[in-house]
């Protein structure tokens, strides 16, 4: 199947500095990718979907300006998470879809801790 | 806006028992995946129903799309302990193209 790489899988930053999440489909081209935040033993919260070439579409509630999404390939989304505080601390997780109707492959996760 | 819900949020089964976890849509879908995750792990694709009553097999795994496509359930048969994790439904809607995932099953199984 399809595999979607996401790097790196655990960062430890400090408060106040800013991270970023590369999101990458290896054997496929993605003009979409959606990025979630995920928190112990709960759900996928979709905060964002990266659109190649353009801005990316953020959910109610989530700061463009906090999370900052670039997606400048076909195969390339990253999550910057700006300015980065404890409550930032958490699961992230991006996925890509082959076509609108078609199933999710997602990356492996980036475990954030803000210390 | 749209929401999934899933039930129940945890099902502790033991080992060689049945279960089943349901998960309803506010809004009618255009289709209904499955995912598990294993603890520690990502979301996996399990399934896709995308026909109103429509039912598929996987192995010891029953999916089942209800007929006003609002609802969904999966059912397992003698549960294993490999079929511990989370199980998400996600639905989608004919417009957009974005995955609203329900809350999901914590499955704990009990050899």
């Amino acid at each position: 199947g399809a595999v979607v790489s996401q790097h790196p899988s655990r960062v430890i930053c400090k408060s106040g500095t800013s991270v970023k999440i590369e999101c990458r489909s290896l054997d496929f081209q993605a003009t979409t990718m959606f990025w979630y935040r995920q928190f112990p033993k709960q759900s996928l919260m979709l905060m964002a979907t990266s659109n190649e070439g353009s801005k990316a579409t953020y959910e109610q509630g989530v700061e463009k300006d906090k999370f900052l999404i670039n997606h400048a390939s076909l195969t390339l989304s990253t999550l910057t998470v700006t300015s980065a505080h404890p409550e930032d601390s958490s699961f992230y997780i991006c996925s890509a879809r082959k076509g609108a109707r078609a199933e999710a492959f997602f990356g492996q996760g980036t475990r954030l801790t803000v210390v | 806006g749209q929401q999934v819900m899933q039930i129940p949020q945890y099902q502790h089964v033991q080992e060689g028992e049945d279960f089943t976890t349901y998960c309803n849509s506010s809004t009618t879908l255009s289709n209904i995946q499955w995912y598990k995750q294993r603890p520690g792990g990502h979301p996996v694709f399990l399934i896709q129903l995308v026909k109103s009553g429509e039912v598929k097999k996987q192995k010891r795994l029953t999916f089942q799309f209800g007929e006003a496509k609002k609802n969904s359930s999966l059912h397992i048969t003698a549960t294993q302990t490999t079929d511990v994790g989370t199980y998400f439904c996600a639905g989608q809607e004919a417009a957009g193209n974005k995955l609203t995932f329900g809350g999901g099953t914590r499955v704990l199984v009990k050899p």
